[in-house]
């Protein structure tokens, strides 16, 4: 069973901070998913990384797909209110179509 | 063009009682997902379809989950004598195939709580 940890669960930050969600398995998987989602709502795709290494940026964004394609990081420069959410990490074992998702990080910005 | 659509958006219903839920998904995306989540937590993989066949049905909890999809389009989630414990939000995703890095497009969910 593929099972994908993210740390930290919580996280409560002002306006103006920088964070960083980590999302990590003992899995492999082919490509690797972050979805956010607000209450009521499903989750929203923000990112797909595909490639060991690969640094993808949006606005004040960052996502990294560890070299061993294994883990992942989401880094938000400046966070917002409006970046408030649940963060999700999905992988993709390269089997079929089903997407394994992290635990989640539910993060509060405030002024 | 309009996104996935579940309805109700909220169930609450009797333990011992069948509820359906249902999901529409994008026009046009052949694969159809069905997903569980818990309290805000990460979201359970419970079954998809290609087209109105379902290849992987390995995350549905017990024999009193099923689900089926007619006309390549509306997809029905059918849980028969509900227990406490099948209290969740249920969501649906639409791909426009399965397999690789589609994206998926998540429905709003349907709330359901079992008393």
């Amino acid at each position: 069973t593929q099972l994908l940890e993210q740390s930290p669960q919580f996280l409560s930050i002002q306006e103006g901070e920088n964070l960083t969600v980590y999302c990590n398995s003992s899995s492999v998987f082919s490509s690797l998913q972050w979805y956010r989602q607000e209450p009521g709502e499903g989750p929203v795709l923000l990112v797909t990384v595909v490639t060991g290494g690969e640094v993808k940026k949006l606005k004040r964004l960052t996502f990294q797909f560890g070299d061993a394609r294994k883990d992942s990081s989401l880094h938000i420069t400046a966070a917002q209110p409006g970046d408030t959410g649940l963060y999700l990490c999905a992988g993709d074992g390269g089997t079929a179509s089903k997407l394994t998702f992290g635990t989640g990080t539910r993060l509060q910005v405030t002024l | 063009g309009a996104g996935v659509s579940q309805s109700p958006s909220n169930k609450v219903t009797e333990k011992g009682k069948d509820v359906e839920l249902r999901c529409d998904p994008i026009s046009g995306h052949t694969a159809l997902y069905w997903y569980r989540q818990s309290l805000g937590q990460g979201l359970e993989f419970l079954i998809y379809f290609q087209g109105n066949s379902a290849p992987d049905k390995s995350g549905l909890p017990s024999d009193r989950f099923s689900a089926e999809r007619t006309g390549g389009s509306v997809s029905t989630l059918t849980i028969q004598r509900t227990q406490q414990e099948d209290s969740a939000v249920y969501l649906c995703a639409s791909s426009l195939a399965a397999g690789g890095p589609y994206e998926q497009y998540f429905g709003p969910g349907t709330r359901l709580t079992v008393t």
